[in-house]
């Protein structure tokens, strides 16, 4: 089974400064996807960004792109120039590419504090 | 309305009541999902339903029974619950739940307490 590991239950970040949150998984599949979504306290959870295995290239979406090691499984998010909006908990998720497609595993989360 | 909703957004319940959560998707999707939240854990998958077909039951205790009438709505009946079921109850559409790597959009969440 595919598990999701945050070993960081909380972070904190000055206002304009970068932030790195970890993120790896373990799995036996080849072809997967995995995804960081932002949920704000009592707003909606949303897609950050995502990143299908077989690309190379780190996925970007302006100032949030991830740092994706395939070899050592693991997938973590920076973001640059934080701003308050960002303050908010992280999930890493992850969705397989053949027998488990479409099911997403998440893990526990990483809660942001943006201090201004 | 656009995007994923969900009502009632808070819900206080006694053990012997029976309520009923629902989830509404305007974006034309084709698979919905109901997860729980709670507190220091991580989501957990309850439901998947594709075109209507539950596709996805997570060994979920049968005081919770899902629904879905159309691929617009989707329903948590919920009866004779225990205190450890408050938690906050998210339904999510994504395009074809058989479609790899599709991005699951959530809905605001249901905040269910339970007396």
């Amino acid at each position: 089974a595919q598990t999701v590991t945050q070993s960081q239950p909380e972070m904190s970040v000055q206002e304009a400064e970068t932030v790195t949150l970890s993120c790896t998984y373990d799995t036996s599949e080849s072809d997967y996807y995995l995804f960081w979504y932002k949920q704000p306290p009592s707003r909606q959870m949303i897609l950050v960004i995502r990143q299908e295995a077989y690309k190379q290239q780190n996925a970007t979406e302006n100032r949030f792109s991830v740092n994706f090691q395939k070899a050592a499984k693991s997938f973590s998010l920076k973001i640059s120039d934080s701003q308050l909006g960002d303050a908010a908990m992280y999930f890493c998720a992850y969705s397989g590419g053949n027998t488990n497609a479409g099911k997403s595993t998440f893990g526990d989360g990483t809660t942001l504090t943006v201090k201004p | 309305e656009t995007g994923v909703t969900q009502t009632p957004r808070h819900l206080v319940m006694g053990m012997t009541n029976k309520k009923s959560l629902k989830c509404e998707q305007h974006l034309g999707h084709n698979a919905m999902y109901w997860y729980k939240q709670s507190a220091k854990k991580p989501l957990e998958l309850m439901f998947v339903y594709s075109l209507e077909e539950r596709v996805e039951n997570n060994s979920v205790p049968s005081r919770f029974s899902p629904e879905c009438p159309n691929s617009s709505h989707l329903f948590l009946h919920l009866h004779t619950l225990q205190p450890e079921d408050s938690a906050l109850y998210l339904c999510a559409s994504s395009q074809d739940r058989r479609g790899a790597g599709e991005t699951q959009y959530f809905g605001p969440g249901t905040r269910l307490l339970v007396l």
